[in-house]
Order: C-alpha cells, then structure tokens, then sequence
C-alpha cells in the first residue's frame, strides 16, 4: 500500500484559509486519495476524496496536483471546531484505508 | 442518518478473559474493519471483511480474531485478554460502490487489567 506523508502540525487562525499538504510520491492510478479528520474522543470523519480532479463539497476543497504526486486539503474559512487531525490516506482497490500519523491542526481565537 | 454502532463505549476486562467487541451498520455495506488507536501509534488495522464469512488480515491479527455472521454485523474477538490490547477499538465500513469514503464508529476504549 502506497503511504503518504504530512507534516506533524499546523498552525491557523480563526476564519482564515488553511491548507494542509500531503505528499504520496507512490501513488498508482487507480489510487484514490481520501481525507479524514479526528476531532478528540471520537472516531474518525469522512471529510472528502478524489482521483484526479479537483473536488469541493460543504466541508472543504481538494486540490490534487498533475501528476497526483501531492495534494492539499483546503478548509476555507478555519473554525475553532476545525481544530483536528486531519488524515491524508491512499485508498488502493483493496479497499484498505491506511493511516498514518496526520496533521494536528490548532486553530486560534 | 446512516451509522456505525459500537456496543459499548467503555470497557473494563480482566487479563485472560474472552471479550467480544461488536460492531453493527445500518448502510448496508460491503466491507467493515476493525482498527485499534494508540498514542504515538496511529490508527492501526487489525482485520477486514469484504462480505459476509470472508475475512483478512490486517497490520496486527495476532491475539485477535473476527467473525461475520450477517453483513450488518463485525464482531472482534480478544481469546484471551493481555494488558497490551489496552486501547481505542475503532469499526468502520464502507462500500464497494458509491462515494467509497468509510465511515467510523465512536469507538471502545478497552482497559484490561
């Protein structure tokens, strides 16, 4: 399974865009890439997932480079109750979802 | 709105106990997992299922196994309780057709002591 790779920590502010990359320089073609967030105490949410195009929905934007080596989750307008761990993770036609350690996402009043 | 049911959401078990952790969705999907979360560790998986009776393995079987009955329900099975499956137990399912994206329980957080 092909793994990606995140920075450990970001840092926002209230109502400003954040854009969490993501690099998954394995990546094959029939890779889609999907995005998780876990707030505290809880299991983790769906949040959105592409393969080649760019995608938005109510939660956030994905934005998948051309050569889908990278992407980046955008949150548009931070909130308070963004603050998470946001997961970046390939799903293959096994269907396996595997995580790796995210991106903690502080956001401040 | 659609859900993944863990039966408890604590639990308190003694080393050497047989302990079931089940699982029950109401989406009518095909596949549903079972990961357990660690600090440092991350979401790890332990055993999937793509149907009905058919299961694999994930990261780390060892000390556990599963059983699918019915499609609606993934049962996780400690033999024999140690202090080291101390952890988060986290069920998830999803499908083979539509958006594909998983969806989570809200977890078991089992203690063995």
């Amino acid at each position: 399974d092909a793994k990606t790779t995140q920075p450990n920590s970001m840092e926002s502010n209230e109502e400003e865009p954040v854009h969490l990359p993501c690099n998954h320089s394995t990546i094959s073609g029939t890779d889609y890439i999907h995005w998780y967030r876990q707030l505290p105490s809880q299991g983790p949410e769906y949040v959105i997932h592409g393969l080649t195009s760019n995608v938005n929905n109510r939660m956030a934007s994905l934005a998948i480079a051309e050569d889908r080596k990278s992407s980046t989750l955008i949150l548009h307008r931070a909130t308070l109750r963004d603050a998470a761990v946001y997961y970046c993770i390939l799903r293959s036609n096994t269907g396996k979802l595997i995580f790796g350690q995210g991106t903690t996402l502080q956001v401040k009043p | 709105d659609v859900k993944v049911t863990q039966s408890s959401r604590y639990l308190v078990k003694r080393t050497g106990e047989k302990v079931f952790l089940e699982c029950v969705q109401d989406m009518d999907h095909e596949n549903m997992f079972w990961y357990r979360q660690d600090p440092g560790l991350g979401l790890r998986l332990i055993y999937f299922s793509y149907d009905v009776k058919m299961k694999e393995k994930g990261d780390i079987p060892e000390g556990y196994s599963v059983s699918r009955e019915k499609k609606e329900r993934f049962s996780l099975i400690l033999e024999s309780a140690s202090t080291n499956q101390t952890s988060m137990y986290l069920c998830a399912s999803s499908s083979f057709r539509g958006f594909g994206g998983y969806t989570f329980g809200s977890g078991t957080r089992l203690t063995v002591v």
